[in-house]
């Protein structure tokens, strides 16, 4: 099974931060990776599917990059509503997740 | 507008069985495949299963194969999961997901997701 892990799992940062989360497949996975945004109570929301394809309506300040066995989720200018959890999910093989990246304000 | 609902969730004790279900509107149910996926209190997302538009391929974790089946309705623009020998470690909000449009084989992403409905199981 392709395990995917998150890095890091949790940190803190401020409104006009660009950030960057980290995420490493256990194996070569193409750019078959979405990633998505969780806020709490909610169902997660899908944000960028095929590695970099961001999703209809989602802002222009979310992107992702990488193939093979490692991606980034980046955001240039960190809005409040962006405070959230974050997960990749590889579905090169069967449907993995990434264990979260939880992202709080500082 | 894209709607999934759930329903079906409770408080069921172990080894007892609960089928979830899920209405599907606002797109055209049998041209994508559909999954359900779960969350445990305060844990990660873990994929349960999926089928495909034609209920042809059907997939499952590990951890539920052999208790848990996925079936669709078409004609209902429904989901369904029914869930045996339930354990403690089944406990989580279900979510019913829909398949994204550009898939790999049978492996795709998640563009729409319902509310989730909470299974507990306890005794």
């Amino acid at each position: 099974a392709i395990r995917m892990t998150q890095s890091p799992s949790s940190f803190s940062a401020s409104t006009g931060d660009r950030v960057t989360i980290t995420c490493r497949a256990s194996q070569g996975i193409s750019s078959y990776l979405a990633w998505y945004q969780q806020k709490p109570g909610k169902a997660p929301k899908l944000l960028i599917y095929a590695a970099s394809t961001l999703q209809s309506g989602v802002p222009s300040r979310f992107s992702g990059s990488g193939s093979g066995t490692d991606f980034t989720l980046t955001i240039s200018c960190l809005q409040s509503e962006d405070f959230a959890t974050y997960y990749c999910q590889q579905y090169y093989s069967y449907h993995t997740f990434g264990q979260g990246t939880k992202l709080e304000i500082k | 507008e894209v709607q999934l609902v759930e329903s079906g969730g409770g408080l069921v004790q172990p080894g007892r069985s609960l089928r979830l279900s899920c209405a599907a509107s606002g797109f055209t149910f049998d041209d994508y495949a559909m999954h359900w996926v779960r969350q445990a209190p305060g844990k990660g997302l873990e994929w349960v299963s999926g089928i495909s538009w034609n209920s042809g391929s059907i997939g499952y974790a590990d951890s539920v194969k052999g208790r848990f089946t996925i079936s669709r309705d078409n004609a209902k623009n429904s989901l369904y999961l029914q869930m045996n020998s339930l354990r403690a470690e089944d406990t989580a909000l279900y979510y019913c997901a829909k398949g994204g449009t550009e898939s790999y084989g049978d492996y795709v992403y998640f563009d729409y997701w319902g509310q989730g409905t909470l299974v507990t199981v306890s005794s």
